[in-house]
């Protein structure tokens, strides 16, 4: 039983570019959530999925944006991107629509700004 | 609004001895409270779980935690270090209004001594 993938792991960018993540959940789940995680840090709430809809967003700006697939897949775009958006993007899987139910980590996406 | 605060950054332990990862929180509501570990260059993984059952929970890789509502704590104990527990540990409060996001503490650091 796969866990929640995620693609691709490393991705290296500069300053005005734009970039897609990619994440599977974990089989059975319906619900994603998205994290950014800067160097030392814990990781930061951006937005979560469900039904294809997002449900609620964290203090990030628009230039952040996501989708969700049928399948239950999602993706994170992040438009003109910034130094500051340097991290550990980590995607995480519940089902259930998330309620009162652990949340299932992927390894992350490392990007790198330069 | 929940928040969490892990009382310390680094924690150093030998082999074979206790440890102690400390966590406060505050709730408006009953909270759900996770404890994860990452390794390095790894995503979370979801050590053990309260959500308003029995206040002393057990989790993976002999861990456990207790609730103290008193105290409004969700301390993280195992009674013998082992190397392979080296990581950086998170504690974690459920947000209930709306889509249970997580909201993390800074972490906690490990070092386990030979």
């Amino acid at each position: 039983d796969a866990g929640v993938t995620q693609s691709p792991t490393h991705l290296i960018k500069t300053r005005g570019q734009q970039v897609t993540l990619r994440c599977s959940p974990k089989s059975g789940h319906d619900t994603v959530s998205w994290y950014q995680q800067a160097l030392g840090q814990g990781p930061q709430f951006i937005f979560q999925y469900y039904e294809e809809e997002e449900r609620q967003r964290g203090n990030f700006p628009d230039r952040f944006s996501g989708h969700q697939y049928p399948n239950y897949s999602s993706e994170l775009n992040v438009n003109a991107l910034l130094l500051g958006d340097s991290a550990l993007y980590l995607c995480a899987s519940s089902p259930s629509g998330g309620v009162r139910q652990p949340q299932h980590f992927g390894d992350g996406t490392r990007l790198s700004i330069l | 609004a929940q928040s969490v605060t892990q009382l310390d950054s680094h924690v150093s332990v030998s082999e074979g001895t206790p440890v102690l990862l400390r966590c406060n929180y505050s709730s408006s509501y009953s909270p759900s409270l996770f404890w994860y570990v990452q390794h390095p260059n790894k995503g979370l993984q979801l050590l053990l779980k309260y959500t308003s059952a029995a206040t002393l929970v057990k989790g993976i890789n002999g861990f456990e935690a207790e609730f103290k509502k008193s105290e409004t704590s969700f301390h993280l104990t195992k009674p013998s270090a082992h190397m392979s527990d080296a990581a950086e540990y998170f504690c974690v409060v459920s947000d209930p209004s709306g889509t249970y996001k997580y909201i993390f503490g800074t972490g906690t650091r490990l070092k386990v001594l030979a």
